[in-house]
């Protein structure tokens, strides 16, 4: 257990519908990431918050995605009108930048399946 | 849990032998790499990382070698282990930049 959490672990949807995922990082981590795993395949990055603020966002999350951190603590992804390929399992990690290390370390992930 | 890496490349490795896992890494500019280990349903978990300005260091049974000429990761793990078993991956980030490019990963099996 790293000490990130998400929730929900795992996300059976029917296509078109919203989710919702959270991220509970390490208490005093500063940066907060999401990425998205399919299978077979490493760790594909989507965006990333310092404190409150989304800095960096992937091609890969289109207009039907939205990420929040609203008070620089937990994290929410949203993604809207649901497809079959946003199949995946959703990864959180966090980190704490000291003297320019950036180690991230990872939860357990969500997965979520589009029926 | 679900399965990690169905079609990754496959290392099947002697309990008790050395393992070494390669990775090529895609960034000239990148500085900085790790090694991930993921067990099936559970997010990738930190072994070891290094900076481009070394090329090898050493944790607890493992030991990173970096080739920024070829730009080739390697990942050796000694007397290896059951609990071993599971998908690596390597990624590289560099300065200025936070984001983790991850490689496609390599599924290590340990035999009894």
């Amino acid at each position: 257990d790293t000490g990130v959490s998400q929730d929900p672990r795992h996300k059976i949807t029917k296509r078109g519908q919203n989710v919702t995922f959270r991220c509970d990082p390490i208490s005093e981590h500063n940066r907060l990431y999401w990425y998205r795993q399919t299978l077979g395949q490493g760790p594909e990055f989507l965006t990333y918050f310092q404190n409150e603020a989304q800095l960096e966002k992937s091609r890969l999350l289109s207009d039907r995605f939205s990420a929040e951190r609203p008070k620089g603590s937990f994290s929410t992804l949203e993604i809207q009108r649901t497809e079959q390929g946003d199949s995946a399992m959703y990864l959180c990690a966090s980190s704490l930048t000291i003297a320019g290390l950036n180690e991230q370390f990872f939860g357990p992930g969500t997965r979520l399946t589009v029926l | 849990g679900e399965s990690v890496g169905l079609h990754l490349p496959t290392l099947s490795v002697q309990e008790g032998d050395n393992s070494i896992i390669n990775c090529a890494y895609s960034n000239s500019a990148s500085d900085y790499f790790i090694w991930y280990k993921q067990e099936s349903g559970k997010g990738p978990q930190f072994i070891i990382d290094i900076r481009s300005n070394m090329d090898k260091r050493q944790g607890q049974r493992v030991t990173v070698l970096l080739n920024k000429t070829v730009k080739h990761l390697s990942l050796q793990i000694a007397a290896t282990q059951p609990g071993d078993s599971a998908v690596y991956f390597c990624a590289e980030t560099r300065a200025g930049t936070y984001k983790y490019i991850f490689g496609t990963g390599t599924r290590l099996k340990v035999l009894a």
